[in-house]
């Protein structure tokens, strides 16, 4: 079956480490997304990706870093830079930027609690 | 980044009711779209809606893209315990280059009393 999944679910992480969020999707999108979801507060956009080998910061890119070396997949690194990182991390792909239909398709989440 | 205005934040109803939710901003949209979210899981599209004016349903959903493009509601008939979750409007605005990202509002915490 085609879809976007993340691993791992539950990931905890001592303060001063850095953590990789996995993402792969097997729908032959183009664009892939990482948003961060805190209660109350909608999703946010952290980093996003149109193509292969190019992303591009999001509003709350900070603290954060990715890459894009595959089309299917997506990677999140949360580094100690990051002041806040508890979190419900999501990822989304879609087609093309502009194609009607492009609409988003998310993943299961991961949720990252810092002890 | 924008956000859009979802409301209400929360709704309390009994089983059976319907439900209504409203979504606006002040930027003009090409696409709305509605997610609902189940606890702990990512959010699922319900209704994707690109012209303006238009009303869209799937089953007991019916959403409808505003006039002025800066607005869209969801309604859902004869809720179900199902039904329970968060509801996440977004909308999509992509003129040519760049980013072809999604504007969130915070969503509307569905919850039904049996």
């Amino acid at each position: 079956d085609g879809g976007i999944t993340q691993s791992p679910k539950y990931l905890f992480r001592k303060e001063g480490q850095n953590v990789t969020l996995s993402c792969e999707q097997n729908l032959n999108h183009d664009a892939m997304y990482w948003y961060r979801q805190d209660p109350g507060q909608g999703l946010r956009l952290i980093y996003y990706s149109q193509i292969v080998n190019d992303f591009q910061k999001g509003d709350i890119a900070e603290g954060y870093s990715v890459s894009r070396e595959k089309k299917e997949s997506f990677p999140l690194t949360v580094t100690s830079a990051q002041k806040n990182p508890t979190a419900f991390y999501l990822c989304a792909s879609n087609h093309s930027p502009g194609r009607r239909g492009g609409e988003q398709f998310f993943g299961p989440g991961t949720r990252l609690t810092v002890l | 980044g924008q956000q859009l205005n979802q409301s209400p934040q929360s709704m309390f109803i009994q089983e059976g009711e319907d439900v209504s939710m409203n979504c606006t901003s002040s930027s003009i949209f090409n696409t709305w779209l509605w997610y609902k979210q189940d606890p702990g899981e990512g959010p699922v599209l319900l209704i994707a809606l690109y012209k303006a004016g238009e009303l869209t349903s799937n089953g007991r959903l019916t959403a409808q893209f505003g006039i002025t493009r800066k607005d869209s509601f969801l309604n859902i008939s004869a809720s179900i315990p199902s039904d329970v979750g968060i509801y996440f409007c977004a909308g999509r605005m992509y003129s040519g280059g760049g980013a072809d990202g999604l504007t969130f509002g915070k969503g509307t915490h569905l919850i039904i009393q049996p």
